[in-house]
């Protein structure tokens, strides 16, 4: 079973920083690109960056372009997204998706997400 | 880049109406687009990819249709689970784009 649990969440203050991970499971995350989306209080859903599977490419939106890295670590089944310079605008639920190439490039499997606050 | 525009924002129904959410590109993505479901406080579920595939498992009355700027998500017999907050997303390049949602609730 496909299982992607996000991590790293929690309260910082304007400014700070947070590192978040996610932990897949179930499939062969190596051959996978990962994508992080997520969706503010009440909001929908924005996209936010993405990685592929074979060297590491990264893309990003722009209101995270400089700001926030995306990486991932195949030997620890893992992505993570470092978040610089937060602003209260990124308080949101945090979720990483499997991205599938080629089907649409959908997103077939996603985490429950994890919270972040970003407020003083 | 490209903005997706979903109508309406916002709909009731009954159980058993046929429920029709439709999705605008602002330039043409051929079939890049998929519809997704999201439950409150759960994460959003693929049910159709490729503008017109369903995913495994996605009960039938789901299905999609469209290719260029225009695109519908067809629920055939609406059922009490299908209260939710429905999204279509474009992949056709980067970054790809949501549409800002559809919710759907039942009378």
């Amino acid at each position: 079973e496909v299982q992607l649990e996000e991590s790293g969440g929690g309260l910082v203050q304007p400014g700070g920083s947070l590192r978040l991970s996610c932990a897949a499971s179930g499939f062969s995350f190596s051959s996978y690109e990962m994508n992080w989306v997520r969706q503010a209080p009440g909001r929908g859903l924005e996209w936010l960056s993405y990685i592929n599977s074979h060297n590491g490419g990264t893309y990003y939106a722009d209101s995270v372009k400089g700001r926030f890295t995306m990486s991932r670590d195949n030997a620890k089944n893992s992505v993570y997204l470092q978040m610089n310079s937060l602003r209260d605008e990124d308080t949101a639920l945090y979720f990483c998706a499997r991205g599938r190439t080629g089907d649409g490039d959908s997103f077939d499997h996603w985490g429950q997400g994890t919270l972040v606050t970003v407020s003083s | 880049d490209i903005q997706m525009t979903q109508s309406p924002s916002s709909l009731s129904a009954s159980v058993g109406d046929r429920v029709t959410i439709t999705c605008r590109a602002s330039q043409s993505i051929s079939t890049n687009l998929n519809w997704y479901q999201q439950k409150p406080g759960k994460a959003p579920n693929l049910l159709i990819y490729a503008a017109s595939s369903p995913q495994s498992g996605v009960p039938s009355r789901f299905s999609g249709s469209g290719s260029g700027t225009d695109f519908t998500l067809i629920i055939s017999s609406l059922q009490p689970e299908d209260s939710a907050t429905y999204y279509c997303q474009q992949s056709y390049n980067v970054p790809c784009s949501f549409g800002q949602g559809t919710k759907l609730e039942i009378k």
